[in-house]
């Protein structure tokens, strides 16, 4: 079984949509959580942290349920500029497992 | 510098040569990794370092060799370049966090590799 689960989408969402992103895991022990945004070509870029309390920045809120071994991206109000791949990143002791990614884009 | 750099760029390479990555960070970072990515597989990692002196095999080491003689340089090595790592190279680093575990990592701008 895969360390993380994504679904790679893509989702194409209207100006304005409200759209989320699940990824699960599959170890328990897994201690750390991260969300990272790709743009075409370019290299992954820490969007934001994931922790048990949920944490919001602004349009984005990322969540973890350790119960369920899931984290979840919530992005409110899409911008045409949110479009790119979102990565679901889960560290186990000292290895870093990154999901395939969520194509989001968005579309005037 | 500030962050992580990688060179070359871009590269086209003939099957059976011999070609080494550069990654440079001056974030003093203690762990240093690289990735490949290719497209529907997402990121796989290579080879790590924990610290300078040591290296690990990641999932999927085989073709390619890393050294970390100091913190800043973590160079990666295809002994002799075959079509199928035609892919692009991302060397990424991350300091050590509480706790035994480790901090976000910060990426480098990637290396596009072609082998012929």
């Amino acid at each position: 079984r895969k360390e993380v689960e994504q679904d790679p989408g893509p989702f194409n969402v209207p100006e304005g949509a409200t759209v989320a992103f699940n990824c699960t895991y599959s170890n328990s022990a897994s201690q750390s959580f991260f969300w990272y945004r790709q743009d075409c070509r370019k290299e992954p870029k820490l969007l934001m942290s994931v922790y048990s309390s949920g944490n919001e920045d602004g349009r984005f809120t990322a969540q973890l349920n350790r119960a369920s071994q899931y984290i979840s991206l919530l992005i409110r109000d899409s911008k045409l500029s949110d479009s790119a791949t979102y990565l679901c990143v889960v560290v186990t002791g000292n290895q870093f497992y990154f999901g395939t990614g969520t194509s989001l884009t968005v579309i005037p | 510098i500030a962050g992580i750099t990688q060179a070359p760029t871009s590269q086209i390479l003939a099957a059976g040569r011999r070609m080494t990555l550069r990654c440079t960070q001056d974030m003093r970072h203690n762990a240093m990794y690289w990735y490949r990515q290719d497209l529907g597989l997402g990121l796989r990692l290579i080879h790590y370092s924990n610290t300078a002196g040591t290296t690990g095999k990641g999932e999927v080491p085989d073709g390619y060799s890393v050294s970390r003689a100091n913190t800043d340089d973590f160079p990666l090595t295809l002994a002799s370049a075959v079509p199928s790592q035609t892919s692009v190279y991302f060397c990424a680093s991350s300091a050590a966090g509480g706790q035994g575990g480790y901090n976000e990592q910060f990426f480098g701008p990637g290396t596009r590799l072609t082998v012929l």
